[in-house]
């Protein structure tokens, strides 16, 4: 199995542009979670799915920033307009059990 | 309020000692604790999980312990090698989501 797959890998934007990451979980997991971490304030949790449907959207810090699960197999965090306190390494995670989590490389994001 | 409190500041380590890393917390009651590794660059990778009616768990050169009346997890790896440098994490199952700990920078020392 190929992992979680995230993309870009890296993302370079200037304030105020629209910005979209991607996620692929490991086929056959049904609970797909996205992360921010940041030195200041760690792992945070955004938002998780399960089934393709979000369960808990708390931790989506401001209504700028946006998650869909169209399918099983594909998931976006888009940010509009983005600013540069939104610079971080952004996570997918997925998980079959909702225990034990398999983490993507991460997308480092960059706001100018 | 909850939080999860793991030791901010790095810890050295001499290659083949035991690395114990701490991870405490306050009011929560959760049902498992698991522990996470995280290289530079890299998403966190899972390592262990211990259920609250566990209180020891291991694999290979690992040790985990969980003291739910301490509210407790401690962190052993025996025989540490350079490539146990990491960051490790401790995450807790709480309302249907993990709550993560800050991460503990481990340097081993050849």
């Amino acid at each position: 199995d190929a992992g979680v797959i995230q993309s870009p890998r890296h993302e370079v934007t200037e304030m105020g542009q629209e910005v979209t990451l991607r996620c692929k979980p490991i086929s056959g997991h049904n609970s797909l979670f996205w992360y921010r971490q940041t030195m200041m304030r760690g792992l945070e949790l955004l938002i998780y799915f399960n089934n393709n449907v979000p369960i808990d959207d708390s931790g989506m810090p401001e209504d700028r920033f946006s998650a869909k699960m169209p399918n099983a197999s594909f998931s976006t965090l888009k940010i509009q307009p983005s600013e540069p306190r939104d610079s971080a390494v952004y996570f997918c995670a997925s998980s079959l059990t909702s225990r034990e989590q398999f983490f993507g490389p991460g997308t480092r994001l960059t706001v100018l | 309020s909850q939080k999860i409190e793991q030791n901010s500041e790095a810890l050295n380590i001499q290659e083949g000692k035991t690395a114990t890393l701490t991870c405490n917390y306050t009011n929560y009651s959760p049902a498992y604790l698991q522990w996470y590794r995280q290289d530079p660059g890299r998403g966190p990778v899972f390592l262990l999980l211990i259920r609250e009616n566990e209180k020891e768990k291991r694999k290979e050169r690992l040790k985990v312990t969980f003291d739910t009346t301490l509210k407790q997890s401690l962190f052993h790896i025996t025989a540490s090698q350079p490539a146990d440098s990491a960051t490790y994490l401790c995450a807790l199952w709480s309302n249907y989501q993990l709550i993560w700990g800050a991460g503990t920078k481990l340097i081993i020392k050849p």
